[in-house]
């Protein structure tokens, strides 16, 4: 099945940038999509198809995709953006949906 | 304001059932497709099933011939109909909207089941 390999954890001080990485099998012919979830809450989605934001997310917040890596980047990091982040795919040849390991972002 | 809300979660003993459902509001619930999607204490999330507009299910292999999902358009309703309970399943359970290409674009807050003798 379809793996996505993300780093446990990131840590980054306030006003600088925060950079998640998402590796899998020629993921840039995949929709990769991001979620944020802070401790106790449900995920929210905060990229979608690979570089997509929702209404209400801060431009700040990108994302990007090449070869075997998506990457998700959060610029000029804030106390709010500590949280675990997911990226997810649709593994067509499985026919399921994969997440990543996710990964901690603290702010330091 | 689009909204889902899970309920009937709950402590079960190993090898018994439980349903859960979600109530939506504040969209037109027969254009989506619905998902549920599971977080184990301290872990990542997992998807574990999924039906579509026209009723297609799709499920995980943790979860497939165990898990039933199901949706009741006239009550805004989405169901999961969990057999056979393992301590693995041991988790919360959110509801989660469907969206194209592929993604979850509106999450419930969660129900937790906890399959435990």
């Amino acid at each position: 099945s379809y793996v996505l390999t993300q780093p446990p954890s990131v840590s980054v001080a306030p006003g600088q940038t925060a950079t998640i990485t998402c590796g899998g099998l020629n993921i840039r012919s995949q929709s990769v999509h991001w979620f944020q979830q802070k401790s106790g809450q449900a995920p929210l989605l905060v990229v979608y198809d690979d570089t997509d934001r929702p209404s209400g997310i801060p431009e700040r917040i990108s994302g990007s995709s090449s070869g075997n890596t998506a990457t998700l980047t959060i610029s000029g990091v804030e106390a709010g953006d500590e949280a675990d982040y997911y990226c997810q795919v649709w593994d067509s040849s499985g026919d399921q949906y994969v997440f990543g390991t996710g990964t901690k972002v603290t702010v330091l | 304001e689009v909204h889902l809300v899970e309920s009937g979660g709950g402590l079960v003993q190993p090898g018994g059932s439980l349903r859960l459902s979600c109530a939506a509001s504040g969209f037109t619930f027969s254009d989506y497709g619905l998902h549920w999607v599971r977080q184990a204490p301290g872990k990542g999330l997992e998807w574990v099933s999924t039906i579509g507009t026209v009723d297609d299910p799709y499920y995980s292999a943790s979860v497939k011939g165990r898990f039933t999902i199901s949706r009741e358009n006239a009550k805004n309703s989405l169901f999961l109909q969990m057999d056979s309970l393992r301590a693995g399943d041991t988790a919360v359970y959110y509801c989660a909207r469907g969206n194209l290409p592929w993604y979850f674009d509106v999450w419930g807050r969660g129900t937790l089941v906890t399959v435990s003798a």
